[in-house]
């Protein structure tokens, strides 16, 4: 089992710039969540899906900020223009049955 | 805010001891998670207790739950280096999202 697939694991962009994330869920799982993690707010979450549709995106902090699931397989999350603020570490994960998550290794964005 | 507390903020202890660490939080849960993280990597689960168990056991891991007192702890017993990382709580309040904790981080010393 491959596990949670992330990519890029690390980005580096100048504000205003567009910023991809993607995400590859466990085979079999029905619930994808995107998180971010920062020194001073900690883990938060951002949108969740299930099977593939948005069920709760008020973690999302800001316009800027959208996520898609095109199919069972594939998630992205894009910041676009993105800030200095952004800057953090995006963590997708996703479960069965909303019960235990597992966890990527994170893609850690920094923006100049 | 639902999210759960959780002291000590950092616990260094000697190799071989115990390492205790706890969550508390102001809402009936459904469920309370615990993870841990590695310096540099994504969340590992390590053990889940539902609200109407009082105490799991996982190989060196007990975790407690007492509702009355909504608090949990997780106990790490005879401490290994490889155990140093952070340990988050997550809750789940009934719905299908977890809310994580602000983390232990402990550092075990050789």
């Amino acid at each position: 089992d491959a596990g949670v697939i992330q990519s890029p694991r690390h980005e580096v962009t100048e504000m205003g710039q567009e910023v991809t994330l993607r995400c590859k869920p466990i085979s079999g799982h029905d619930y994808l969540f995107w998180y971010r993690q920062t020194m001073m707010r900690g883990l938060e979450l951002l949108i969740y899906f299930n099977n593939n549709v948005p069920i709760d995106d008020s973690g999302m902090p800001e316009d800027r900020f959208s996520a898609k699931m095109p199919n069972a397989s594939f998630s992205t999350l894009k910041i676009q223009p993105s800030e200095p603020r952004d800057s953090a570490v995006y963590f997708c994960a996703s479960s069965l049955g909303a019960k235990t998550q597992y966890f990527g290794p994170g893609t850690r964005l920094l923006v100049l | 805010s639902q999210q759960g507390e959780e002291d000590p903020q950092a616990l260094s202890i000697q190799e071989g001891e115990n390492a205790t660490m706890n969550c508390s939080y102001k809402t009936s849960i459904n469920n309370l998670q615990w993870y841990r993280q590695n310096s540099g990597r994504g969340l590992v689960h390590l053990i889940l207790i539902r609200s109407n168990e009082r105490e799991k056991h996982s190989g060196r891991l007990r975790v407690t739950l007492d509702t009355s007192k909504k608090s949990s702890s997780l106990l790490i017993t005879a401490s290994r280096a490889a155990d140093t990382a952070s340990y988050f709580c997550a809750i789940n309040f009934g719905n299908e999202k977890l809310t994580f904790g602000t983390g232990t981080r402990l550092t075990i010393i050789p």
